[in-house]
């Protein structure tokens, strides 16, 4: 079965911080992981994809397959950082995404 | 395009009532996913079709709900007797083919009082 652990719900940091967003996931497969995003009033949106190996807004995310994880970075958080962040698993012919149970980022001034 | 969207953005309904949304893909798009969110929770896969053919259904979905997209264009979601607990947001994304980049809906939020 396919399973995202997400261990924290809020994160709260000053701007310039870093942050690292934890996401685990759980799968038999080949997976393909995502990081996706909700700012405020605004729909769901793909921040980025292990396969691409993009920066997007200076965030960054490797998959480490022996500890089947997939943590979001960033070295230095900006208040229009502020979001909900969900980490989501796919994989396999249906390409459903399998979603943890997402984390609000807070970036104070 | 405008992108994925979605009608109504909001229903309120009786319990017992039926309930049907609609989803509107990006035009080009041949696979569309149906998801539902509830309040602390990520969005769960309920089920997708690749142009007009449902392909899989999650066991969330009980015989009372109904997913459709009869010419491979739009897609509506049929909810039959509902339930406080259907009480959710209901999330439509679409993509160019699988594994590809899922563009979601707005959302339609469900109260079933």
């Amino acid at each position: 079965a396919q399973r995202v652990t997400q261990p924290e719900k809020l994160l709260s940091v000053f701007k310039g911080a870093p942050v690292e967003l934890k996401c685990n996931y759980s799968y038999s497969g080949s997976p393909e992981l995502f990081w996706y995003v909700q700012y405020s009033r605004q729909r769901l949106q793909l921040l980025l994809r292990h396969i691409s190996r993009e920066s997007i807004k200076g965030f960054t995310a490797d998959l480490n397959k022996g500890e089947t994880s997939f943590h979001l970075k960033k070295p230095f958080a900006q208040e229009e950082d502020s979001a909900m962040y969900y980490c989501a698993l796919g994989g396999g012919a249906n390409s459903k995404l399998t979603f943890g149970k997402g984390i609000t980022l807070s970036v104070r001034p | 395009d405008t992108g994925v969207s979605q009608d109504p953005r909001h229903k309120i309904t009786k319990r017992g009532q039926n309930v049907t949304f609609r989803c509107d893909p990006i035009s080009e798009h041949n696979r569309l996913y149906w998801y539902r969110q509830t309040l602390g929770q990520g969005p769960e896969f309920l089920t997708y079709f690749q142009n007009e053919a449902q392909l899989e259904k999650s066991r969330l979905l009980s015989d009372r709900f109904s997913a459709e997209r009869p010419k491979g264009s739009f897609s509506t979601l049929e909810i039959q007797r509902t339930e406080q607990g259907d009480s959710a947001m209901y999330l439509c994304a679409s993509s160019l083919g699988g594994g590809l980049e899922q563009y979601f809906g707005p959302g339609t939020r469900l109260t079933v009082t």
